[in-house]
């Protein structure tokens, strides 16, 4: 089947480490994302990337890291200096600027909820 | 700065009625408006997509309008169903830039 897989599907961090969060995708999409999602809130972008070997950061980058070593890959580190990391996130891929962008339909992953200890 | 607003934030209606999602932008130069579903503790999932150069798109029960003049899109979904039950979210790509703004939400309950 082709998707976007998130692992884990929950996850415990204790004060001062560091958790990377998963996210893989089949879809041979050159764009992924990536987004934090709070109650009551709209999604959050944090990274982004649209080829391999290059990445932006979104607007709450502060806190997190991200790689992008493989085309279908894109891993997100939420680190110690991220001090309210407790939220819902959430990965995405789209087809990129080949596809053109009017046309780029956004795909999601099924999420990790990241909790504090 | 693109910002996307969706009223009401919650709507809860009869069986089989037709209701209409809003979601308001503000700068009006973008490539495409999305429109999702996500239900309580999922991802999102895409229900149409309108590029800029269309006005509106189908899918079965749902369609969806796009007028960049006045920077609205509406969601329709007709004679709804308690399986709609869900959150509905747009989602904007503003030209010149490759991030997507969101809209809050809308809370949509189909009540049997």
């Amino acid at each position: 089947d082709g998707g976007i897989t998130q692992s884990p599907k929950y996850l415990f961090r204790k004060e001062g480490q560091n958790v990377t969060l998963s996210c893989e995708q089949n879809l041979n999409h050159d764009a992924m994302y990536w987004y934090r999602q709070d109650p009551g809130q709209g999604l959050r972008l944090i990274y982004y990337s649209q080829i391999v070997n290059d990445f932006q950061k979104g607007d709450i980058a502060e806190g997190y890291s991200v790689s992008r070593e493989k085309k279908e890959s894109f891993p997100l580190t939420v680190t110690s200096a991220q001090k309210n990391p407790t939220a819902f996130y959430l990965c995405a891929s789209s087809i990129g600027l080949a596809g053109g962008l009017a046309k780029n339909i956004q795909y999601f992953g099924a999420g990790t909820r990241l909790s504090v200890l | 700065k693109q910002e996307v607003t969706q009223i009401p934030a919650a709507l809860s209606v009869p069986e089989g009625e037709n209701l209409v999602l809003n979601c308001s932008f503000t700068d009006s130069a973008i490539y495409n408006l999305q429109w999702f579903r996500q239900d309580p503790g999922k991802g999102l999932t895409s229900l149409l997509l309108i590029q800029s150069s269309q006005r509106e798109q189908t899918s079965g029960r749902l369609n969806a309008s796009l007028d960049k003049s006045s920077g609205r899109s509406t969601l329709y979904i007709a004679a709804s169903q308690p399986g709609d039950s869900a959150t509905y979210l747009c989602a904007v790509l503003t030209s010149g830039t490759y991030k997507y703004i969101f809209g809050t939400g809308t809370r949509l309950k189909v009540l049997a």
